[in-house]
Formats: C-alpha cells, sequence, structure tokens
C-alpha cells in the first residue's frame, strides 16, 4: 500500500523558515517524480514544486521561486520542502503527491494526508 | 501564464449524467487529469492523460478534450459524488496547473 506522511509544519512568524518532510512507503521510491502541492483551507489546489526521480530535475512555482527549495533522499524514501522567508500567504495545507512517472510533468496519483503551516 | 477556468458549480439529479468542463488554450493538445476532493478528505485521482482510470476508480468516470475544452462526465450521479472537481495539465512554461475547481452538488 503506497503511503505518504507528511510531517514539520507547524506556527511560524513571517520572515522565518520551516522544513516540510514526506515519508513514502509502498512502492520503489527512486522511480517516481515527486511534488509539493497547497491548499488554503477553503480554497484551491496550487502546485507549488516538483522533483524528478534522480533529482536532477526540479520545478516551482512562481509563488515560491527563489525562497522554497525542494530535495529528495532516494536512500531515505523522503523528499523534503524547505521554505524561506515565510509570509502570511504561503499559509495552508501541504500536500505530498507521487508522479505517476519518473519525471515530474504526470498526474499525482498518490496524496499525503497534508501538513498544515501557518505564518502567522 | 497558462490558465483553466472551471465553473464554480454544477448540480445534477440522482442517477443523470453530470458534466464537468475545464477550459484552455489549446487544451486538446495536453494530457488533463482530474481529481475528486470530498469534504475533509485529501484529493483523489479518478482521471489521468485525458481518460484512463486508475486501478479502483469507477467506470462512471471518464474523460474528454478536445480544442480549447476538456470535460469529466460522471455517469449515474449518486449522492457520494458531491465533491470538489480539479482539472490539472502540465505546460512548459506554466509547469502544473490546477483549474479553479467545480463543486458537485446533487439535487
Amino acid at each position: 500500500e503506497v503511503q505518504l506522511v507528511e510531517s514539520g509544519g507547524g506556527l511560524v512568524q513571517p520572515g522565518r523558515s520551516l522544513r516540510l518532510s514526506c515519508a513514502a512507503s509502498g512502492f520503489t521510491f527512486d522511480d517516481f517524480g515527486m511534488h509539493w502541492v497547497r491548499q488554503v483551507p477553503g480554497k484551491g489546489l496550487e502546485w507549488v514544486s516538483g522533483i524528478n526521480w534522480s533529482g536532477g530535475n526540479i520545478d516551482y512555482a512562481d509563488s515560491v521561486k527563489g525562497r522554497f527549495t525542494i530535495s529528495r533522499d532516494n536512500a531515505k524514501k523522503s523528499v523534503y520542502l524547505q521554505m524561506n522567508s515565510l509570509r502570511a500567504d504561503d499559509t495552508a495545507f501541504y500536500y505530498c503527491a507521487k508522479d505517476k512517472a519518473a519525471a515530474n510533468i504526470g498526474a499525482f496519483d498518490y496524496w499525503g494526508q497534508g501538513t498544515l503551516v501557518t505564518v502567522s | 501564464s497558462y490558465v483553466l477556468t472551471q465553473p464554480p458549480s454544477v448540480s445534477v439529479a440522482p442517477g443523470q449524467t453530470a458534466s464537468i468542463t475545464c477550459g484552455g488554450t489549446k487544451i486538446g493538445s495536453k494530457s488533463v487529469h482530474w481529481y475528486q476532493q470530498k469534504p475533509g478528505q485529501v484529493p483523489v485521482l479518478v482521471v489521468y492523460d485525458d481518460n484512463d482510470r486508475p486501478s479502483g476508480i469507477s467506470e462512471r468516470f471518464s474523460g474528454s478534450s478536445s480544442a480549447d475544452t476538456a470535460t469529466l462526465s460522471l455517469s449515474r450521479v449518486e449522492a457520494g459524488d458531491e465533491a470538489d472537481y480539479y482539472c490539472q495539465v502540465w505546460d512548459s512554461r506554466s509547469n502544473h496547473v490546477f483549474g479553479g475547481g467545480t463543486k458537485l452538488t446533487v439535487l
């Protein structure tokens, strides 16, 4: 069974940093791209960042470019999101999602339960 | 940037077919994916690559895409299908883009 478990969310002051982690299990982690998607409570989905199977191809939404950094450790079957210079409009649930393919340009076939980041 | 436009809401009677549209420039040339999100739950992929269903997803879900509009169809609608539905594509300039979401109400 595929499982994605996020951690690291919480309350943080504007301008500070936070690191999210996503631990994966139930599939061959280094065969697939991974993503972070966020959702303000009651609002729609916003893709944040994606990373391909090897970490060699990384993309960011314009809203976080230069502030957030995605990375992965295939040995630990984990993907991370380092969030710096946090702003109030970064407040959202952050979901880790698995790509259907090795690249990071496909559909998101499994999602974690999400971790809430509150910037205030 | 690439924009996907969905109607905010769609209503349908039980047993009927619901159609949810997703508009985007030349969306017919892209792979469209659809997600269902029930209240308080995580999004679930229901259709990918225009009209493929993940394992375990009801055959009542189907998709189509042409020109500037993609459509998610849900046949024999049930009360349990009430949810928000999002379309999504990957665009070479805008990366991953989600539509604003459509709330499906079963009358």
